[in-house]
This record gives C-alpha cells, sequence and structure tokens, in this order.
C-alpha cells in the first residue's frame, strides 16, 4: 500500500488561476514529518516546505500554502494566481525515524502545467 | 556552497551491461541516499548510506548496488542491466541526524538508457 497517494496525476490550469495539489499519507508515528518538493525539468528536486506532525497550522509563504489536517491525514498545497514558472511535477513526502536515522516515502507527484 | 553532484548526466548502456555512477554530496553532509524515479512509479528508494555504512535498503534486487567513501561521496552500481532499469537515478543528501525532522538537497539525476 501507498504511503503517499497524490491522486491527481497531471493538472493544467491557466496562468493566474488558483490550483491545489492534494496529498494524502498513511502512517502509524506519532511523530513524523511532511515535505513537498519541486522538480522542474532540469530534474534536481527543490525542497518547499517541512512540515512536524505537532504542527498543524496553515502556512502561507508569497502565493504558496499548505493546509495540513491530521484528522484526514492530508498535506495539501495550494498556489494562489498560478504563474508559467510553477510548472513543474510537484512530490509530496513523508519522513520516519528509522533505526538511527529516517526513511522517506515520497508520493507519484503531480505534474502542472500552467498555461500562458 | 556547491550543490549535491551527480555525475555524469547523462548514460546509454546495453542490456547485460554494468553501470556506476557517482554522487558527490554538500560539504558537511554523511547521509546519502539514492532514489530510481520512473514515470508513474515516483520516487523510488534504494539505499541509504552514512558514514561509509548503508543504513536503510529500500526493495530492489541485489544487482543495485552501492557504497560511500570516507569522504562521503557515493557511488551506486546496477550490474547485468535489464530494459525496466531504464531510469532517472537521484542521489540525496542531508547530515544524516538521527529523527524523522531531515531535509533532503537532491542532485539533478543521471538518465540511464538501457538499450
Amino acid at each position: 500500500a501507498q504511503k503517499v497517494t497524490q491522486a491527481q496525476t497531471e493538472i493544467s490550469v491557466v496562468e493566474k488561476e488558483d490550483v491545489t495539489l492534494d496529498c494524502v499519507y498513511e502512517t502509524r508515528d506519532t511523530t513524523y514529518y511532511l515535505f513537498w518538493y519541486k522538480q522542474p525539468p532540469s530534474g534536481e528536486l527543490v525542497f518547499l516546505i517541512r512540515r512536524n506532525s505537532f504542527d498543524e497550522q496553515n502556512e502561507i509563504s508569497g502565493r504558496y500554502s499548505w493546509n495540513f489536517q491530521k484528522s484526514t491525514s492530508s498535506f495539501n498545497f495550494t498556489i494562489t494566481a498560478s504563474q508559467v514558472v510553477d510548472s513543474a511535477v510537484y512530490f509530496c513526502a513523508l519522513s520516519e525515524a528509522r533505526g538511527s536515522g529516517n526513511q522517506f516515502y515520497f508520493g507519484t507527484g503531480t505534474s502542472l502545467t500552467v498555461i500562458p | 556552497k556547491a550543490g549535491v553532484t551527480q555525475t555524469p548526466r547523462y548514460l546509454i548502456k546495453t542490456r547485460g551491461q554494468q553501470v556506476t555512477l557517482s554522487c558527490s554530496p554538500i560539504s558537511g553532509h554523511r547521509s546519502v541516499s539514492w532514489y530510481q524515479q520512473t514515470p508513474g512509479q515516483g520516487l523510488q528508494f534504494l539505499f541509504e548510506y552514512f558514514s561509509e555504512t548503508q543504513r536503510n535498503k529500500g526493495n530492489f534486487p541485489g544487482r543495485f548496488s552501492g557504497r560511500q567513501f570516507s569522504n562521503s561521496r557515493s557511488e551506486m552500481n546496477v550490474s547485468t542491466l535489464e530494459l525496466g532499469d531504464s531510469a532517472l537515478y537521484l542521489c540525496a543528501s542531508s547530515f544524516g541526524g538521527s529523527g524523522a525532522n531531515e531535509k533532503l538537497f537532491f542532485g539533478s539525476g543521471t538518465q540511464l538508457s538501457v538499450l
């Protein structure tokens, strides 16, 4: 079973529209972290946000906002007034402590295309 | 501060051959993880090395192996290549501390094509 599910495989929006990328996770740990990464065509995953399991406050950073709800095991990502530069593949990830380190589980990614 | 460097950027091999990929982590990072990325499958965890020891391992066959050197640089080897091994191989580094809060820093990947 997938520990991180991103049900939206591909999304297309017109520039300046808002778009929400969904992420649902599964874990039995009480302490865990959730991440969002952006992968532009260059291939390198770029870190966007990290959220720990005890902090359910929503976060806003410029045009980006994140909605973390433990009750529904969701960590959704919204881009407001989308721009062409937002076109990329976005990955949601769950990190759990394992032994002396941690284990990451990535979703299958959502490919976002912003049409000018 | 230099980022994570992966070489080569592109590789073309034929079935049955073997290949070695290289990853140089960010200075000061002691953990290196490897991921395989294929369309529709997302990122699949291969293994993680910390201080020259394999600390975690994913569900890949023994044809996939790796190692880490004393300077934290890591190599990944795939023997007896199969068509299904065609993928983008990503390396990520981190400080490697305990706990789940470690952030991964990724390289641009090596695109491997098996013909």
